[in-house]
């Protein structure tokens, strides 16, 4: 599985769109690009997946670049609750084994 | 919130004891992984079970070994504790069709924090 580089920490006010960056510049041609994140003193959650078009769902979107070596995760409306970590992983969709987690994106949302 | 639940939530051990953690999978659900998270880290994998057999491993020791049951709970077991082993442990489990898909889907339960003394 591919390897990931994310910006250590990043923090945003509340109300506002919060563009977590990724890149995944060795990413193959059958890799998948996944977000999770974890709150603190919880177990990762799964946010969003995608292959090369955009994604959206209820929590977030995607958005892979076209040459797919970087992507960016855009929680259009942040909230405190939004505060956690942040993990890109690239993976083979019917990988059958492990999730490679990096070190994430510390994410703050200020008041 | 998962379906996924671990017991015990804390644990203190001392170096040198046996622990054995134990998971719930959400209904439904025949894959299970454990991954151990070291404060301020990502989670490591340390294996996965499908249909009660090992089905990849990290880079973890024997002494780090597991069972998966018929209802698809299972334990992680660590003999000869070491301070190292002090670590968040999760259990995440995913549904797996006939089709062989959707291993990635991994619903994490809570973890359970172990202590080594």
């Amino acid at each position: 599985d591919a390897k990931t580089t994310q910006p250590t920490s990043m923090d945003c006010a509340e109300g506002r769109a919060a563009n977590l960056p990724c890149n995944h510049s060795t990413i193959s041609g059958n890799e998948y690009v996944y977000w999770y994140r974890q709150i603190h003193s919880q177990g990762p959650q799964y946010i969003i997946h995608g292959l090369k078009n955009n994604e959206t769902n209820e929590m977030a979107s995607l958005i892979i670049t076209e040459d797919r070596k970087s992507s960016t995760l855009i929680l259009p409306h942040a909230t405190l609750r939004d505060t956690a970590v942040y993990y890109c992983i690239v993976r083979r969709y019917s990988s059958a084994s492990k999730i490679i987690f990096g070190s994430g994106t510390r994410l703050s949302i200020r008041p | 919130e998962t379906g996924v639940t671990q017991s015990p939530t804390h644990l203190i051990k001392t170096r040198g004891q046996q622990v054995t953690l134990r998971c719930s999978s959400q209904s439904g659900h025949n894959t299970v992984s454990w991954y151990q998270q070291a404060l301020g880290q990502g989670p490591q994998f340390i294996f996965q079970y499908y249909r009660e057999e090992e089905n990849g491993r990290g880079n973890f020791p024997p002494r780090f070994s597991g069972l998966q049951f018929p209802n698809y709970s299972s334990e992680l077991n660590v003999n000869a504790l070491e301070l190292d082993d002090s670590a968040l442990y999760l259990c995440a489990s995913s549904p797996v069709g006939a089709s062989g898909g959707s291993y990635n889907e991994q619903f994490f339960g809570p973890g359970t924090r172990l202590t080594v003394l």
